[in-house]
């Protein structure tokens, strides 16, 4: 299946750093994922975009979806170590049968205290 | 808040057992999905079903079977379990078209 390209694969960084990781696809979604996954869970929703061109936050995430709709940000501000996972892109293309996501292989990000 | 749940968080089987994975959601979620995730590989879909009954494969549906007897609940089966079936299995759930909420996932190791 096709795979979504999010850089960078990892992420080393002090507390109170800002982050930024993104995606890329050579196709069109209609709506991107921001996942967070910790060890030994199941990943947990933290964005939704449903819009070209749509800003969204969640506390100190901040996420983006791509004019072209073949690209996604997200942005950690002020990292604290809690943040520690590994984060996910996800695109859905919403239309007839098709329910399944693509997803990203995934950012593992690392705050140091 | 969307709560699917899985049977077991870890299983431990030997290489030719039958194993059944367990998911529930209590969301009236049409669409149920299995995944596999595996360290440089990232979710992979084994399967998924829109409807009690139905089923669709995904990118590795070899090696597992699924079943669907009642809205909240999907299962998958593994026939006769190998050591290359040793994974995390996640399962998910989502309305028409709309985003996936994931379970806590089980990690199976098959010996």
């Amino acid at each position: 299946g096709q795979q979504l390209n999010q850089s960078p694969q990892s992420m080393f960084i002090q507390e109170g750093e800002d982050v930024s990781m993104n995606c890329t696809s050579s196709s069109i979604f209609n709506t991107w994922l921001w996942y967070k996954q910790e060890p030994g869970e199941g990943p947990v929703l933290l964005i939704a975009l449903y819009k070209a061109g749509e800003l969204t936050s969640n506390g100190r995430l901040t996420a983006q979806f791509g004019i072209t709709r073949k690209d996604s940000f997200l942005n950690i501000s002020a990292s604290i170590p809690s943040d520690v996972g590994i984060y996910f892109c996800a695109g859905l293309n919403s239309g007839g049968s098709n329910y399944k996501l693509t997803f990203g292989k995934g950012t593992l990000l690392t705050v140091n205290p | 808040d969307v709560k699917v749940t899985q049977s077991s968080r870890y299983l431990v089987k030997r290489t030719g057992e039958k194993v059944f994975l367990e998911c529930v959601q209590d969301m009236d979620h049409e669409n149920m999905f299995w995944y596999r995730q595996d360290p440089g590989l990232g979710l992979r879909l084994i399967y998924f079903s829109y409807d009690v009954k139905m089923k669709e494969k995904g990118d590795i549906p070899e090696g597992y079977s699924v079943s669907r007897e009642k809205k909240e609940r999907f299962s998958l089966i593994l026939e006769s379990a190998s050591t290359n079936q040793t994974s995390m299995y996640l399962c998910a759930s989502s309305t028409y078209q709309e985003t996936q909420y994931f379970g806590p996932g089980t990690r199976l190791l098959v010996l």
